[in-house]
């Protein structure tokens, strides 16, 4: 079984970009789409967007404005870039496996990465 | 956007009580939802999609039915380790990709 491990900066200042990685275990990476949702303090769940090794992405239209998700073959990773961020933005953020290209659920989710937003 | 609405908020449980939780869509999502666990501190877990098919490895008193609009996760005869917040989500209506607000069992 795949696992899925998120990395970046657990702080970001207003107005800066939040970069985040997520590392796939098993070389699936080219076999699968791949998602980013995040879940605010608190609040339920929230999905970004995906990414395709292909070069296909589709996001949230309400974040499409500041979203970027790429996947890199060569490193087994695929990524976010969210600009201009505000404290809104904080939240945990989840990288997930969708499970197929017909059926959009999510069957496998990395343990999460609490990113804040604050000077 | 498709609204996915659950309900109740939060359900008072027993060990051995039959539960069901329900998620109303604004619009027809055919048989695209699926169902989440999330126990604290950790990240949801896919238990149901497609209405009806449990994921690899979920137990047989977690089932899941409706259509439509209207949908049930039902749990047969909870255990302890059933508590947590379960959220509903479509993937018919896209983007974006939307989930319910969650229901939380807690212990009675």
């Amino acid at each position: 079984q795949a696992q899925l491990q998120e990395s970046g900066p657990g702080l970001v200042k207003p107005s800066e970009t939040l970069s985040l990685t997520c590392s796939v275990s098993d070389g699936s990476i080219r076999n699968y789409y791949w998602s980013w949702i995040r879940q605010s303090p608190g609040k339920g769940l929230e999905w970004i967007g995906f990414a395709h090794y292909s070069g296909s992405t589709n996001y949230d239209p309400s974040l499409r404005s500041r979203v970027m998700m790429s996947v890199d073959t060569s490193k087994n990773q695929f990524s976010l870039k969210l600009t201009s961020v505000t404290p809104a933005d904080t939240a945990v953020y989840y990288c997930v496996r969708v499970y197929s290209s017909s059926y959009w659920y999510f069957d496998l989710w990395g343990h999460g990465t609490l990113v804040s937003v604050s000077s | 956007e498709t609204v996915m609405t659950q309900s109740p908020a939060t359900l008072s449980v027993s060990p051995g009580d039959r539960v069901t939780l329900s998620c109303r869509a604004s619009q027809s999502v055919k048989n695209l939802l699926a169902w989440y666990q999330q126990k604290p501190g950790q990240a949801p877990r896919l238990l149901i999609y497609g209405v009806s098919t449990r994921a690899t490895g979920v137990p047989a008193r977690f089932s899941g039915s409706g259509s439509g609009t209207d949908f049930t996760l039902t749990i047969s005869s909870l255990e302890s380790e059933d508590i947590a917040v379960y959220y509903c989500q479509q993937c018919n209506d896209w983007p974006p990709i939307t989930f319910g607000q969650g229901t939380r069992l807690e212990i009675k």
